[in-house]
């Protein structure tokens, strides 16, 4: 079965406001994780990783965190933009060429 | 510098014909994934070649479906007597290396297959 999921598949956010999408994942040998978002019709789109050594990690306007005691991952979206609408995937990697990707959260911005 | 390049972006096919998927991958990078994406789900690993060789298929049906990176020119996913149920997003991604843990993992923006 899938070693990566999402809590939830929609989620709908003000403009403005901060998002947070949550990632549960089972393999606990996973030491690398990824956060893609993809837009309508497009590919898998980098946003942030980290690797297992970090609890923290900080981008532009975004933040993932890392809890490896209950396996779970959460990507936070600082003042959400409706350009931030799109699926996100959360994807684990355990140090070979593979990424095993969650189904994905559907993020719409509401103006 | 051009990103990972796949043709055609959208094909549709009648079930028992052949499917040619292509892809190119960033200028520099050697190594080539396929992936596989059903409509309201995750992308799920197919193939990974380098060149001339098929490095791990574990992910790819047995059968009809075939994948190769040749010395000079695309890779090519292949699909031969498609079924309704092949239709879905093929997505292809290149990297310089063959380690995933570098971030430096470019993905296409897809080949869409619709088996009528």
């Amino acid at each position: 079965g899938e070693s990566v999921g999402l809590h939830l598949p929609t989620l709908s956010v003000q403009e403005g406001d901060n998002s947070i999408i949550n990632c549960a994942y089972s393999n606990s040998a996973s030491d690398y994780f990824i956060w893609y978002k993809q837009e309508s019709g497009k590919g898998p789109q980098f946003i942030i990783d980290i690797r297992s050594n970090m609890d923290k990690r900080q981008g532009q306007r975004v933040t993932v965190l890392l809890n490896k005691t209950v396996k779970h991952l959460s990507l936070q979206i600082a003042a959400t933009q409706p350009g931030d609408s799109a699926v996100y995937f959360c994807a684990e990697n355990n140090g070979d060429y593979k990424l095993s990707f969650g189904a994905g959260t559907t993020v719409t911005v509401r103006a | 510098n051009a990103g990972v390049m796949q043709n055609p972006r959208h094909l549709v096919r009648r079930r028992g014909q052949e499917a040619r998927l292509r892809c190119s991958p960033m200028k520099g990078h050697s190594h080539v994934y396929w992936y596989r994406q059903l409509p309201e789900e995750g992308l799920k690993f197919m193939v990974y070649l380098q060149k001339e060789n098929i490095i791990d298929e574990s992910g790819m049906p047995k059968e009809r479906f075939s994948a190769e990176f040749p010395k000079e020119g695309p890779s090519i996913l292949r699909i031969q007597q498609v079924v309704r149920g092949d239709s879905a997003a093929y997505f292809c991604a290149s990297s310089a290396t063959g380690l995933m843990n570098t971030g430096e993992l470019f993905f296409g923006e897809g080949s869409r297959l619709t088996v009528l």
